[in-house]
């Protein structure tokens, strides 16, 4: 079954402690991405990546990292996790150049911050 | 400056009424898409339509229907008959000629009994 997995689905950390969330796809997608979705805000890209090696910053990037190692997996990085992280973060994937089909969506990390 | 307006923040209605969402979009690209994903409770996002910016053909898919109108850079959802289950945040999303998809703020549809 073609699907974007995130791990875990829940988190509630304290601030400044590292975290990583995962993400992998099993549908050889190039592009792949994470969102943060905040009331009122909708969704906001923070990364994304073309390819392996290939990352690039979204509009709301500060206080993430990620890395594309290998084509199926894109983990997103906290290093110091801050209150205002807390949010319900996306992972997405998709043929690149494949214009015609929206990104598949993992099913949600609900990250809290104490 | 590419943006998805979703005006309506929330929206509460009857079993059995019709009720449209709106959405309009900005794009100076000839060439785009624009998508329909639904949000249960549940929090998943559920891909529902996609329309590209040559075919203004508007679709029908059971109670669900789509109007696209290039001239007013709209692309409203319309649900006929809701239903309860027909409850969620909506998004419309607009695709340039890159990867990239651009949300709009969402819209909180309350379906009662």
């Amino acid at each position: 079954e073609a699907q974007v997995t995130q791990n875990p689905r829940y988190l509630i950390t304290v601030t400044g402690k590292k975290l990583t969330v995962t993400c992998s796809q099993n549908m050889n997608h190039e592009y792949m991405s994470w969102y943060r979705q905040d009331p009122g805000l909708g969704l906001r890209q923070i990364y994304y990546s073309m390819n392996v090696e290939v990352t690039d910053k979204g509009d709301v990037p500060e206080g993430y990292k990620v890395s594309r190692k290998e084509k199926r997996n894109f983990p997103l990085i906290l290093e110091s996790p801050s209150p205002n992280q807390t949010s319900l973060y996306f992972c997405a994937s998709s043929l690149s150049g494949d214009r015609l089909y929206g990104q598949y969506f993992g099913p949600g990390t609900r990250l809290t911050v104490t | 400056a590419q943006k998805v307006t979703q005006a309506q923040t929330e929206i509460s209605v009857v079993e059995k009424e019709d009720v449209t969402l709106d959405c309009v979009y900005e794009t100076r690209d000839t060439t785009y898409y624009l998508f329909w994903y639904k949000q249960p409770p549940s929090g998943e996002l559920v891909f529902l339509i996609r329309r590209n910016s040559f075919d203004e053909q508007n679709e029908i898919s059971g109670r669900y229907s789509w109007n696209f109108q290039k001239s007013t850079s709209s692309f409203n959802f319309t649900i006929t008959a809701s239903q309860v289950v027909d409850s969620a945040v909506y998004f419309c999303a607009l695709k340039r000629n890159t990867d990239k998809l651009i949300f709009g703020t969402g819209t909180r549809l309350q379906v009662f009994p």
